[in-house]
Order: structure tokens, then sequence, then C-alpha cells
């Protein structure tokens, strides 16, 4: 157990629809990172926040948002959802304190869109 | 972004050592090399990162060629719960201010009981 926790673990929509991915870090860790991972593209890094500030954006699509809240949960909201978008979508955490922390990862969420 | 090559598959036998091999010949100077694994059905698992000196713990080693354009992970003996999809990335945190992972292909290691 990574310690991280996502939610919903599946999701199934219709396009055009929107979502909201939850993610708690473990205990104590400041960053968040949001992934996303297809058959034909691999794990790719979306969003990073630290202490609920922005740190760094990947390809993340302009439909795509996310923010990390004061008690460092964060959440990656996904808007006018298309087909492409059926993915599993990973959270992981670290402490940010070093820059060699290793990144723990959830169990991912799987979104169908239909 | 300094890049790794690796192979796509390999198998081994349950019980017996396995080496996965990761090129990574353009490597900076401040690149730290990081492994980590993904199982089916889970997130990625770190498994052991290094600089320049081999490094052991409780689930592998890792052996860094001297000019440390190429890495090794050792897998001591393995078992039918290491297969899976193991990644070498390299992370330097002087060019990486979000420090993020970025992840290649990866080796599929298939365990044969």
């Amino acid at each position: 157990d990574s310690g991280v926790t996502q939610t919903p673990k599946h999701l199934i929509t219709a396009t055009g629809q929107r979502v909201t991915l939850r993610c708690s870090p473990r205990s104590g860790d400041l960053s968040v990172y949001w992934y996303q991972q297809s058959l034909d593209q691999g794990l790719q890094f979306l969003i990073q926040y630290y202490n609920g500030e922005e740190r760094a954006k990947g390809n993340i699509l302009e439909r795509f948002s996310a923010q990390q809240f004061p008690d460092l949960h964060s959440e990656l909201n996904l808007s006018s959802l298309e087909l492409g978008d059926s993915a599993l979508y990973f959270c992981a955490s670290s402490s940010g304190q070093l820059y060699n922390s290793p990144l723990h990862f959830g169990n991912g969420t799987r979104l169908t869109v239909t | 972004d300094a890049k790794t090559t690796q192979p796509n598959s390999m198998e081994s036998n349950e019980e017996e050592p396995v080496h996965l091999p990761c090129n990574h010949s353009t490597i900076s100077g401040t690149d730290y090399i990081h492994w980590y694994r993904q199982l089916p059905s889970q997130g990625p698992e770190y498994v052991i990162h290094g600089l320049t000196s081999n490094v052991n713990n409780r689930m592998a080693s890792l052996a860094i060629a001297e000019d440390r354009k190429s890495s090794t992970l050792i897998l001591h003996r393995a078992t039918l719960r290491d297969a899976a999809v193991y990644y070498c990335i390299l992370r330097d945190p002087l060019n990486n201010a979000g420090n993020m992972l970025t992840f290649g292909g990866g080796t599929r290691l298939m365990v044969k009981p």
C-alpha cells in the first residue's frame, strides 16, 4: 500500500461530460503529481502541485484542470470529454523536501468515455 | 531531457537472478538514475536510484557503469510477483523544476515458474 488514495476506482461516462478525480496524498507529502496512462501513449505527466501551488505542467489539455487544496488533497477535472480521454489516471505524491524523493503512486482511476 | 533505452521485454525463470539493462549514453553529470516498476493493474512503484556508485536495497541492486552511460537493475532471485514493467528514468534536479518523472516504454519482465 503506497498510502496514496484515489477515488473513484472506475468511472464510466459519456462524451461531452465532465468528471472530477480525487487524490489524497501520503500523510505529510506536499507534492502531488497527475499522470495519464493510455495504451498507445504510455505514462504521460500532466501536472504537479506543491503545497497548493502549481509547480510544473506537462502535456495537459486545456479541457483539463487541477488544484491542490489546503488539506493537500488534489482534484483533476476533465471536461468536454472525448473518447480519446479514456485512460488510467494516476496520482502520485512525494515529500518534495529532497529532489530525489521517490514518487508514491496510487492505483489509479480508470476512466471510460463512451 | 536525456533519454534511456531498454529492451521491450525479457524473460526469466523463477528463483534465478535477473539483470535488466538500461542505456543512457547522453546522461548528464547531474542526472540521477531511477528505477520504477509497474505491476499489472497497479500504479508504478519506486525500486531504487543512484548517481555513480552501485546501490543496494531490500528490493534490488543497481549497478552503474563507470562512464555512467549504462546501468543494470539486478533482481537477485526473481519471483512470480516480480513480473512487471520496469522503467529506467533519468532525473535531473537542476533542470527539472517540478521534479517529475518522465517515463519511457520500459521493459516487460515475464517470470516463468
